[in-house]
């Protein structure tokens, strides 16, 4: 049973390009969570999904990034327009029902905005 | 400071030598779990204490929840060199805050051979 898989591990980006950030759960759960790290920081919540559905997006910022979990296929965290302050590391984390319980966490993707 | 600050930023002890490592955080919890992430990469899951335990043991890890206090603490026993990492805290908030768990800044554990 493969882990969260998290591709790429690494993106770099010009200023007002355009990232696409893939996060495929561990097989059978249901719930998708995104979350941010700075260097040194703790992990800031983003976004909670489950199949089709925005459960909660309180911590994603309004403009430019935008988050979907499909019935088929990986999640996305999407950021448009990229700016310097987007460099990060994104993890993504998955559980299964109910959600709150344990986190699996993949490996992350290190963003680079140049 | 933000739920789930985590105390001391930093520490540094000799292999075999116990670690202690302290949590705080501000609102109503349902659980608080601990989660270890090692250089570079995701956050594994050590363990998950809910509000009406009081301790818990796995393997070398204790972890006490006073709910009074509103803190947590993890106990690493008989430390290793491979215990080097650094260590987060995470509540789940029981007042119909954000779904996520809301994490600690952790604490960066390193154990001298």
């Amino acid at each position: 049973n493969a882990g969260v898989m998290q591709n790429p591990r690494h993106l770099v980006r010009r200023r007002g390009q355009e990232a696409r950030l893939r996060c495929s759960p561990m097989k059978g759960h249901s719930h998708v969570y995104w979350y941010r790290q700075l260097p040194e920081e703790g992990l800031k919540f983003m976004v909670y999904l489950q199949k089709e559905n925005i459960i909660d997006e309180s911590g994603m910022p309004k403009e430019r990034f935008s988050a979907e979990f499909p019935k088929e296929g990986p999640s996305i965290l999407r950021i448009q327009q990229v700016v310097r302050g987007d460099s990060a590391a994104y993890f993504c984390a998955s559980s299964p029902p109910p959600r709150g319980e344990k986190l699996f966490f993949g490996s992350g993707t290190q963003l680079s905005v140049l | 400071s933000q739920q789930g600050e985590e105390d001391p930023q930093a520490l540094s002890i000799q292999e075999g030598e116990n670690a202690t490592m302290n949590c705080s955080y501000k609102t109503s919890i349902n659980n608080l779990q601990w989660y270890r992430q090692n250089s570079g990469r995701g956050l594994v899951h050590l363990i998950l204490i809910r509000s009406n335990e009081r301790e818990k043991h796995s393997g070398r890890l204790r972890v006490t929840l006073d709910t009074s206090k509103k803190s947590s603490s993890l106990l690493i026993t008989a430390s290793r060199a491979a215990d080097t990492a650094s260590y987060f805290c995470a509540t789940e908030d029981s007042g119909g805050g954000a779904d996520g768990l809301t994490f600690g800044k952790g604490t960066h554990l390193i154990i001298q051979p």
